[in-house]
């Protein structure tokens, strides 16, 4: 079946350095792809969504890149921020038509100053 | 707009006590339906999805139920609930369409005491 798999656990890093998640799946199709972030206490928001014509989707200073060929959607931000402290989420959805949505197990960022 | 209602907020319950969760959304019209559970510090774990009134999908059961007796409506229960019921429900949404977005309502925290 469908699966994602995450970097584990707690990813700790300096305000102001690079963010890069890591992110692969399997799939018998060409799923979609996405990030969610969840702050303390909140619900989970979509923070990027795959797109079919290897456009590049950003938001909020995150991009992320779908490469088919490594089965890969890694999470980047050029520059951490206080703010970005969080739960992320890799998900994929679309995949053999069962409209299911599988989810990774999970990153926490935790930015320092 | 469409929008997605959670209730209750929260509760406290007791081991082997009923728990009835419920879902509403207004504003679309045959929703996919979904149900997570969170573990208080933990990942998120798909348990049911709906596609259609009637029609449930489990998906990690939980000893943990789920209907849905209308088109816009998720109920989750339990005739007996155990510790480890404990932690944030989740209801969420998609299109009925192949790889949309999820939309997350505000979500319940249940304490089982």
């Amino acid at each position: 079946g469908d699966s994602v798999t995450q970097t584990e656990g707690l990813v700790t890093l300096t305000e102001g350095l690079p963010v890069m998640l890591n992110c692969t799946y399997q799939s018998t199709y060409s799923p979609f792809l996405f990030w969610y972030v969840q702050h303390l206490n909140e619900a989970p928001k979509l923070l990027l969504k795959s797109f079919t014509d290897n456009k590049r989707p950003e938001h909020q200073g995150f991009h992320a890149t779908l490469h088919k060929s490594s089965s890969s959607f890694h999470l980047q931000k050029s520059s951490a921020q206080l703010s970005d402290s969080a739960l992320y989420y890799c998900a994929l959805s679309g995949s053999s038509n069962t409209n299911k949505v599988v989810f990774g197990t999970g990153t926490r960022l935790q930015v320092l100053p | 707009a469409q929008t997605i209602h959670q209730w209750p907020v929260a509760e406290i319950k007791a081991v082997g006590s009923p728990l009835s969760l419920g879902c509403t959304i207004k504003g679309k019209s045959s929703p996919n339906l979904y149900w997570y559970w969170q573990a208080t510090g933990g990942t998120l774990q798909q348990l049911f999805y709906s596609i259609t009134v009637g029609q449930v999908e489990s998906v990690v059961q939980l000893n943990l139920s789920a209907s849905r007796p209308k088109d816009d409506q998720f109920i989750l229960s339990t005739e007996k609930l155990l510790l480890s019921h404990s932690g944030f429900y989740l209801c969420a949404w998609t299109r009925q369409i192949s790889n949309e977005r999820l939309f997350f309502g505000h979500g319940t925290k249940l304490s089982v005491l």
